[in-house]
């Protein structure tokens, strides 16, 4: 169980377009989502927090218009990278926890590529 | 503010024991977890420590010491598939975010 799936698992796309990046919690209800970035070799880095049915909470840095999130329902979320730039390039991974443990279950990543 | 402090790189060889030592300096602090990531892929959660002591889970085991701020994972056994990177990671009880330490490279030679 606790099987959480993101898509797409890997895209390329051109500067200034825009990106959309699903989580899906497969086998229980996410009440909470997390959204993170990890660039190689380093950490991950929590970019914000997302409730079902309420506006997302964003670290200190993060750009909330540039980082569109949308948790519509206990299943799924999404990230969207409006004005995608070469910076933006970065493997992005999403977590979900609910039910009965506080635990986190991550999803196996996108990984955008800006050329 | 937040930190928390990992080796960046370990060495051990096959059949081992070796002990991957985390420190932070948090506030908010509810529990420290232990996940594991390989090349290109998603974090595995390992561990969990909510109080005091040692948890074991098989081959590997956690401790934490809530006074010391300090916790560690201990892996034993070492197999060659046990290369990748361990992450610490302070979790808040206050929106049960994670904030994840550098992270620590193992490399388990023959």
């Amino acid at each position: 169980g606790a099987v959480v799936s993101q898509h797409p698992s890997w895209v390329i796309c051109k500067s200034g377009t825009s990106v959309k990046i699903e989580c899906r919690s497969l086998d229980f209800q996410a009440t909470t989502m997390f959204w993170y970035r990890q660039f190689p070799k380093q950490s991950l880095m929590l970019m914000a927090t997302s409730n079902e049915g309420s506006k997302a909470t964003y670290e200190q840095g993060v750009e909330k218009d540039k980082f569109l999130i949308n948790h519509a329902s206990l299943t799924l979320s999404t990230l969207t990278v409006t004005s995608a730039h070469p910076e933006d390039s970065s493997f992005y991974i999403c977590s979900a926890s609910g039910g009965s443990t506080d635990t986190q279950y991550f999803g196996p990543g996108t990984r955008l590529t800006v050329l | 503010g937040q930190s928390l402090e990992q080796p960046s790189e370990v060495t051990a060889v096959e059949g081992a024991i070796v002990q991957i030592n985390c420190t932070y300096q948090t506030s908010g602090f509810y529990g420290l977890s232990w996940y594991q990531q390989h090349d290109g892929g998603a974090p595995t959660f390992l561990s969990y420590n909510a109080l005091d002591g040692l948890e074991e889970t098989g081959r590997f085991s956690s401790f934490l010491s809530r006074s010391d701020s300090y916790g560690y994972l201990l892996l034993q056994e070492l197999q060659m598939k046990d290369s990748a990177s361990y992450f610490c990671a302070v979790f808040y009880n206050q929106g049960g975010k994670l904030i994840f330490g550098q992270g620590t490279e193992l490399s388990v030679k023959p």
